[in-house]
């Protein structure tokens, strides 16, 4: 059972714009949030993460945004450059344990020139 | 370079064989983990190691895996009686608790199994 969702397998942006990357969850008791960049033949890097009890983590061109009574959320690139090119992870622990990231499918962002 | 590694990066092994895979953490970590990923599909669980006591295993561990971490250190994981089903990145991940940054895993390079 799904209990986080990346709907969009892929998303391509030019570069300078925007791109906007969402995710959904099923488990209301979800509490914290962490977003991975994976470039082929490699391991997922940690990106940037949230807690619940914030709506909004900015770390320089990236900001997620937290949407508690949807259970949405949503990574921002401002602005996307080619090296973000990459496939993009959305995970959440299980509540109250740091154990078992429960991932998303992913979605590749291409950003063009 | 003192993040994950795991070693091999890539494996490839006939049906019925047995694979061994090595992780080594971060040196401060105490918590290590194992995930598989499969094509279109992110890192699912494996098990997972609080120094060298192994404290949740996933269904998806089927008892042809195995994993240690004798020293609290190192981790292996074992397949036995290899199928083409297996074939996988195996991924490695370790956190240390007792941080602000106790959620965040880091992950090393992976280990491309293909089953023949």
């Amino acid at each position: 059972d799904q209990q986080v969702k990346q709907n969009s397998p892929s998303l391509s942006v030019q570069e300078g714009r925007i791109s906007i990357l969402n995710c959904d969850y099923t488990n209301s008791m979800f509490d914290y949030f962490l977003w991975y960049k994976k470039y082929p033949a490699e391991g997922p890097t940690f990106l940037i993460s949230i807690s619940s009890i914030k709506d909004k983590n900015e770390d320089g061109r990236f900001t997620v945004f937290l949407n508690k009574s949807a259970k949405h959320l949503s990574l921002h690139i401002v602005p996307s450059q080619p090296g973000d090119s990459a496939v993009y992870f959305c995970a959440a622990p299980p509540p109250n344990s740091g154990y078992a990231l429960n991932f998303g499918k992913g979605t590749s962002l291409l950003v063009t020139p | 370079d003192t993040g994950v590694s795991q070693d091999p990066r890539h494996k490839i092994t006939k049906r019925g064989q047995n694979v061994t895979f090595r992780c080594d953490p971060i040196s401060e970590h105490n918590r290590l983990y194992w995930y598989r990923q499969t094509l279109g599909q992110g890192p699912e669980f494996l098990t997972y190691f609080q120094n060298e006591a192994q404290l949740e295993k996933s269904r998806l561990l089927s008892d042809r895996f195995s994993a240690e971490r004798p020293k609290g250190s190192f981790s292996t994981l074992e397949i036995q009686r290899t199928e083409q089903g297996d074939s996988a990145m195996y991924l490695c991940a370790s956190s240390s608790t007792g941080t602000s940054r106790a959620r965040e895993q880091f992950f090393g390079p992976g280990t491309r199994l293909t089953v023949l």
